[in-house]
């Protein structure tokens, strides 16, 4: 069975600061991973998908990396801003097609 | 609309009560997911529709809980006789129909119900 685990579980950064959360998941045989940013009391916003056949995708300050063998994604936050406080959470897809396995998720809080 | 939606966006139900939970996806989109976030957890999947067919249920918790697509589109996630355990955001999701290739197998998630039983 699919596990992920995203450490931290929480993150406290001041603004302007370069910021790493990590994914980590057991079974390496996936199809794709896409992180998710998520506000309280909200739905999921799609922030970036890698295919399993890819390393990373960048989008504007956001960089996510995957290493598949490893079984590890990260997502890079670059200039982090208070409108980036949010929980950020992974997910894989074992199955094309079929539901996403999501980690715990990290609480980010970007303060002024 | 150009989103996934879900209705009501707030249920408050006493024990014992049955619900009904709504969710419209994206028009076209062939796939369709329900997830149940507990408080401070990531969501976990509950069951998953391909057109109108229920090809996966297995993360549903009990036979309380049911789903329903009957015209591959609209679905409805019911569940008999709340109990407290239940209390959680229920998430729908949507994707269109499977590419081997590119991003077309990513997930719409709609806002959520969020469900509290007393």
């Amino acid at each position: 069975k699919q596990e992920v685990t995203q450490i931290p579980a929480a993150l406290s950064v001041p603004e302007g600061e370069n910021l790493v959360l990590n994914c980590s998941f057991t079974d390496s045989a996936i199809y794709n991973l896409q992180w998710f940013r998520q506000d309280p009391g909200k739905g999921l916003t799609s922030l970036l998908l890698i295919q399993s056949s890819q390393r990373e995708q960048t989008s504007g300050r956001l960089n996510a990396s995957l290493d598949k063998s490893s079984g590890r994604s990260t997502l890079y936050i670059a200039a982090s801003q208070p409108g980036d406080s949010a929980t950020y959470l992974c997910a894989v897809h074992n199955n094309a097609g079929n539901m996403l396995t999501f980690g715990g998720g990290t609480r980010l809080m970007v303060k002024p | 609309g150009a989103g996934v939606s879900q209705s009501p966006r707030y249920k408050v139900a006493k024990r014992g009560q049955d619900v009904a939970l709504r969710c419209d996806p994206i028009s076209g989109h062939v796939s369709l997911f329900w997830y149940q976030q507990a408080l401070g957890q990531g969501p976990e999947f509950l069951t998953y529709f391909q057109n109108e067919a229920q090809l996966d249920k297995s993360g549903l918790p009990s036979d309380r809980f049911f789903a329903e697509r009957p015209e591959g589109s609209v679905s409805t996630l019911k569940i008999q006789r709340t109990q407290q355990e239940d209390s959680a955001v229920y998430l729908c999701a949507s994707s269109p129909p499977f590419q081997p290739l590119g991003s077309y197998n990513e997930q719409f998630f709609g806002p959520g119900t969020r469900l509290t039983v007393l």
